[in-house]
């Protein structure tokens, strides 16, 4: 079965433009996560889902960012504006039953630079 | 609020050295912990997690990590490092019995080794 998938693995944007990061989580889990890496602040978790519908968004820095689960097998997260402190990897996890097994199974990220 | 507490940014040993990576938790009810581990340029992945039983729990590519909960301790660690073990490290907690399923990653802990 495939992983978690994201994309784009890359990103190069200038500051005040619309970035968007998008995620497919592993088919028939039921929780989807986003996280935010950086070397300043390790990893925040931003926002997270169960069953498409967003549970906790208490991460989200500010009003600029926003996200997305249409469905069971997609997820999206805006930022706009961007800028240059939103640089980081950004980093989506599915799970499947994750208060029972607490495992999270994480995608490769998005490296988002922010000129 | 759950907490962990990663003591050493960045840990060199030499190959075929103990390694020894320290995290201390901070919960008002019994957690479930976990160690992650991130290769250079890619998510994390689960090494091992504690849930409930044996307090000394076995992971992949031999580490394993003891719970003690009168330390509230749980530290990672090998017998013999290999230098494909050089990654970062994360420990993390959430809480079984709460109604949210947050995992709260520490901050991390970089791990060099020496030929």
């Amino acid at each position: 079965d495939a992983g978690v998938i994201q994309s784009p693995r890359h990103e190069v944007t200038e500051m005040g433009q619309e970035v968007t990061l998008r995620c497919k989580p592993i088919s028939g889990h039921d929780y989807l996560f986003w996280y935010r890496q950086t070397m300043m602040r390790g990893l925040e978790l931003l926002i997270y889902f169960n069953n498409n519908v967003p549970i906790d968004d208490s991460g989200m820095p500010e009003d600029r960012f926003s996200a997305k689960m249409p469905n069971a097998s997609f997820s999206t997260l805006k930022i706009q504006p961007s800028e240059p402190r939103d640089s980081a990897v950004y980093f989506c996890a599915s799970s499947l039953a994750v208060r029972v097994s607490g495992e999270l199974f994480f995608g490769e990220g998005s490296r988002l630079t922010v000129l | 609020a759950q907490s962990v507490t990663q003591l050493g940014s960045h840990v060199s040993v030499s190959e075929g050295a103990l390694v020894l990576l320290r995290c201390n938790y901070s919960s008002s009810v019994p957690p479930y912990l976990f160690w992650y581990v991130q290769y250079p340029n890619q998510g994390l992945q689960l090494l091992l997690k504690y849930t409930t039983g044996a307090t000394l729990v076995k992971g992949i590519n031999g580490f394993e990590a003891e719970f003690k909960k009168s330390e509230t301790s749980f530290h990672l660690t090998k017998p013999s490092a290999h230098m494909s073990d050089a990654a970062e490290y994360f420990c993390a907690v959430s809480d079984p019995g709460s109604s949210a399923s947050k995992i709260i990653f520490g901050s991390g802990t970089r791990l060099s080794i020496r030929p």
